[in-house]
């Protein structure tokens, strides 16, 4: 089962930030918070990770709190593109043993004109 | 630079066929991991590949099974296959085994 918990939908309008939340209460030390998005009919595309530092990357901001208890997905500058469900996945750091990605429902983010 | 190529794009079966699937990994990537995603829901992993093995397993049954060529590219194979397993199949490629996944746009397969 997905050790993660998102809302189902969320919308947001171009050209806003959009913040998407993710709560993730029991992970480990060595879990890494790892964000997807899918786009209709195509597979799943990486976004960004991190343990407990927050991270920015081209294509967003990854903001995970103290306690490492939740996390929020920022895109700052949201585009009709970026329409798709996003998961936000907990993973043992490469090498630790786990191989499988555990994906949830995810949250779908509809970005409305 | 090629990423992950799966092929077919669709395919229609009937209950009770066998289906094979295939997947390209990307460039430079060894590994090989095959996730089944239904309609509305996350994917699931099915299973791993990795120096021609399967290394990990998720909860699939025996009907599922695969392969991995010494160029690294793999195949699904679902057999007896039944109305549930309808399903967008996905491939995902990593430079060994604890890399990061790059996804393929799958195969979508329906069974009637």
């Amino acid at each position: 089962d997905a050790k993660t918990t998102q809302p189902p939908s969320m919308d947001c309008a171009e050209g806003r930030a959009a913040n998407l939340p993710c709560n993730h209460s029991t992970i480990s030390g060595n879990e890494y918070v790892y964000w997807y998005r899918q786009i209709h009919s195509q597979g799943p595309q990486y976004i960004i990770h991190g343990l407990k530092n927050n991270e920015t990357n081209e294509m967003a901001s990854l903001i995970i709190t103290e306690d490492r208890k939740s996390s929020t997905l920022i895109l700052p500058h949201a585009t009709l593109r970026d329409t798709a469900v996003y998961y936000c996945i907990v993973r043992v750091e490469p090498g630790a043993g786990s191989y499988q990605l555990t994906f949830g429902k995810g949250t779908k983010l509809s970005v409305i004109p | 630079d090629a990423g992950v190529t799966q092929s077919p794009t669709h395919l229609i079966k009937t209950r009770g066929q066998q289906v094979t699937l295939r997947c390209s990994p990307k460039s430079g990537h060894d590994t090989v991991s095959w996730y089944q995603q239904a309609l509305g829901q996350g994917p699931q992993f099915i299973f791993q590949y990795y120096e021609e093995e399967e290394r990990q397993r998720g909860n699939f049954p025996d009907r599922f099974s695969g392969h991995q060529f010494p160029n690294y590219s793999s195949e699904l194979n679902v057999n007896a296959l039944l109305l549930g397993d309808s399903a967008l199949y996905l491939c995902a490629s990593t430079p060994g085994r604890f890399g990061g996944y790059t996804f393929g746009s799958g195969t979508r397969l329906t069974v009637v």
